[in-house]
């Protein structure tokens, strides 16, 4: 089966600290591509990375960072020096079969001024 | 520039009374997605095009029937809306082809939002 894991549901801080968002899946796949979606009050799901199985290096984009590790099924996402308007649910999914995205719960990000 | 553009925003209708959501693509997309999202959960999807080919998931009710015309327009049509239908609906697109059956990045819209009173 494939599964996606956001333990976090919930996630508080001040802003200019760094956060972490943590994901884990699950899958039998051998090929499977992973995703990032941020989705803002307004409601609109942004894509922010995709990252396939056989690249595990870190990725890092302006204040987003990603950390890809196969050995614990894990694909963390990391914003430094939080801001304001990096408040939103974000989403981890799991590329699979026929296209299909399995999504995990999400994790509420609050960043207050 | 808007690449997946949904109409309207904002839908109210009445419990029972058909209603029809549309969805537009700007990116020449092979596939089409339809998702429901209830509040505080993960989109579900509830079917998608690969170009005129209509793929339904499971479980998805009767009552959600999808329409897609030509490449660029996609429709979600709700038969008779109940109040458990009320959630925003997302639409999104993919590039599509066998190669990439399972990578493609999906591109979402803005939803709608749609009430049943």
């Amino acid at each position: 089966a494939q599964k996606v894991t956001q333990a976090q549901t919930e996630i508080s801080v001040v802003e200019k600290e760094d956060v972490t968002l943590d994901c884990v899946y699950e899958t039998r796949d051998t090929t499977y591509y992973l995703f990032w979606y941020k989705q803002p009050p307004s409601g609109e799901l942004v894509f922010l990375i995709r990252r396939n199985s056989f690249d595990e290096q870190n990725e890092i984009s302006g204040r987003y960072s990603w950390n890809f590790q196969k050995s614990t099924s894990s694909f963390n996402f990391t914003i430094t020096a939080s801001q304001v308007v990096d408040s939103a649910v974000y989403f981890c999914a799991l590329g699979g079969r026929i296209g299909k995205l399995i999504f995990g719960q999400g994790t509420t990000l609050q960043v207050k001024p | 520039d808007a690449m997946v553009i949904q109409n309207p925003r904002y839908q109210v209708t009445q419990f029972g009374k058909p209603v029809t959501l549309s969805c537009s693509q700007t990116l020449n997309h092979n596939v089409m997605y339809w998702y429901q999202q209830k509040s505080s959960q993960a989109p579900k999807l509830l079917f998608h095009y690969y170009d005129k080919d209509f793929n339904n998931e499971a479980d998805t009710p009767d009552n959600f029937q999808s329409r897609r015309p030509n490449t660029s327009f996609c429709f979600l049509d709700i038969r008779s809306p109940g109040l458990g239908d009320a959630a925003m609906y997302l639409c999104a697109t993919s590039r599509g082809g066998l190669a990439s059956a399972i990578t493609d990045t999906q591109y979402f819209g803005p939803g709608t939002r749609l009430t049943v009173l």
